[in-house]
């Protein structure tokens, strides 16, 4: 089972300031099968990034991600106040999912 | 516009069963992956189990296998999570998503509590 590690735990940042995302798999992953996720209270999570770097429809182009075989990475350019969620990187090799445990992105 | 609304969810007792349903709308159901996707209180998400766009592929988590049975009916483009010998640990939000590989859409979630 491929595991995903995120890092920070949470991130505590004003708006407008740039955010950084970590994951990092147990094991080499295909950039195909790498995608994150936004996650707001009570709601379902939503599609942001999927191939490692290809926004969803209708995504803004603040959010970008990036990386290679173990290490992934989703940036947020200028934190919008809409943008402070929980954030969820995925795997989805031989179509079984696995998550990372989340990284909180917080108003500082 | 896609839609997938989840139901069946509700309290239960330590090991007894329950069935959700996923009601599928403004896409071909029957050319699209499903999955179920839960997550605890408070915690992150955890996936449950898949189906193929026919119904032929099947594969669950660990925690539930032998317990959960996930299914599809395409003539009336709904998916299905039966679980089965419930556990407190089962109590979670249950999500099920469309998949084209990651999931690019998802229902709002049915509640599930296991509480004697």
């Amino acid at each position: 089972e491929i595991v995903l590690t995120q890092s920070p735990g949470t991130l505590s940042l004003s708006p407008g300031e740039r955010a950084t995302l970590s994951c990092r798999a147990s094991q080499r992953v295909s950039d195909t099968y790498i995608a994150w996720y936004q996650q707001k209270p009570g709601q379902a999570p939503r599609l942001l990034i999927y191939g490692a770097s290809r926004r969803a429809t209708g995504i803004p182009d603040r959010f970008s991600g990036s990386g290679s075989g173990t290490d992934f990475t989703l940036t947020i350019s200028r934190l919008e106040p809409e943008d402070y969620a929980v954030y969820y990187c995925q795997q989805s090799t031989s179509s079984l999912w696995t998550f990372g445990q989340g990284t909180r992105v917080e108003v500082k | 516009q896609v839609q997938l609304v989840e139901s069946g969810g509700g309290v239960v007792q330590p090991g007894r069963s329950l069935r959700l349903s996923c009601a599928a709308s403004g896409f071909t159901f029957h050319t699209y992956a499903m999955h179920w996707v839960r997550q605890a209180p408070g915690k992150g998400l955890e996936w449950v189990a898949v189906i193929s766009f026919d119904g032929d592929n099947i594969y669950y988590s660990d925690p539930v296998k032998g317990r959960f049975t996930i299914s599809r009916d395409n003539s009336k483009n709904t998916l299905y999570l039966q679980m089965n010998n419930l556990t407190t640990e089962d109590t979670a939000v249950y999500f099920c998503a469309r998949a084209r590989g990651v999931g690019d859409y998802w229902g709002q979630g049915s509640l599930v509590t296991v509480s004697s």
